[in-house]
C-alpha cells in the first residue's frame, strides 16, 4: 500500500539552530507530496508541495523541502527555528487513484529558546 | 483565497443523540469538500469526501454520515453517537488537481 512515513514523534531543536522533520515516502509513479503544520486546536496549514520540477521546493514561513527521489524521502527544513515554529507537522501525499490527501503520523516540532 | 467555516468549535454531546456538524466554504466554488478526524491529537482519517451537490464518498463504515445539500455547504451527522465517535472533526477543500487542502478550524466532540 501507498504511504508516507514520520518516523520521529517529536523533534527538538534550541532556537536560532537548523531544524529537519523527516519524511520517506512508499509512493508509486510521481509522488505529489505535500507538508502541512497544525498549531494547537487549529485545522491544518499548507507550508508547500512538491508537484514536478526542482528537487528544493520553497514553502511558506522560511520552510523549504528536498524531494530526494534516490531515498524516497521529502523532508522539512529550516536554516533558523523560531519558538513560534513549535507545532505539529504532517507530512502527506495524494494518491492517484484518489481524490484526498493521506496524511502521515505527524512529528511534533518544539523549539527551546 | 479559500475560507472554511466550521462550527462549533467544542461540543459535548450524550451517548445516543443526534450530531450535526456544518461546513460551509468561502472564496471558492464547485470546491471538492472532506471531512477528516483526528484522534488524539495525531494522524487524520479520512471520513468523506465530495465532489458536488449531493455527491459524496464514504471512506469507512461508521456510525457517521454526509451530505452535501448546496455547493458550499458539507454536513456531518449521526443518529445515534457513540462515545468512540469523540474526536477533532476537520473540514476541508480544494479546487482539485493538485491545489492546497485549506482547512477550518475543527470541532471538537466530546461523547460522554
Amino acid at each position: 500500500a501507498q504511504s508516507v512515513a514520520q518516523p520521529e514523534d517529536q523533534v527538538n531543536v534550541a532556537e536560532g539552530n537548523p531544524l529537519t522533520v523527516k519524511c520517506t515516502y512508499s509512493v508509486s509513479g510521481n509522488p505529489y507530496l505535500f507538508w502541512y503544520v497544525q498549531y494547537p486546536n487549529r485545522g491544518l496549514q499548507f507550508l508547500l508541495k512538491y508537484i514536478t520540477g526542482d528537487n528544493l521546493v520553497k514553502g511558506s514561513y522560511g520552510f523549504e523541502a528536498e524531494f530526494n527521489k534516490s531515498q524516497t524521502s521529502f523532508h522539512l527544513k529550516k536554516p533558523s527555528a523560531l519558538v513560534s515554529d513549535s507545532a505539529l507537522y504532517f507530512c502527506a501525499f495524494k494518491d492517484t487513484g484518489r481524490r484526498a490527501l493521506t496524511f502521515g503520523s505527524g512529528t511534533r516540532l518544539q523549539v527551546q529558546p | 483565497s479559500q475560507t472554511i467555516h466550521q462550527w462549533p468549535a467544542t461540543l459535548v454531546q450524550p451517548v445516543g443523540s443526534p450530531l450535526s456538524l456544518e461546513c460551509t466554504v468561502e472564496g471558492t466554488s464547485n470546491p471538492n469538500l472532506y471531512w477528516y478526524r483526528q484522534a488524539a491529537g495525531r494522524g487524520l482519517q479520512l471520513l468523506f469526501y465530495s465532489v458536488g451537490i449531493g455527491q459524496i464518498s464514504s471512506e469507512v463504515p461508521q456510525n457517521l454520515s454526509a451530505s452535501r445539500p448546496q455547493d458550499r455547504q458539507f454536513i456531518l451527522s449521526s443518529k445515534k453517537l457513540l462515545l468512540s465517535d469523540s474526536g477533532f472533526y476537520l473540514c476541508a477543500g480544494d479546487r482539485g488537481s493538485n491545489s492546497p487542502l485549506h482547512f477550518g478550524n475543527g470541532t471538537r466532540l466530546t461523547v460522554t
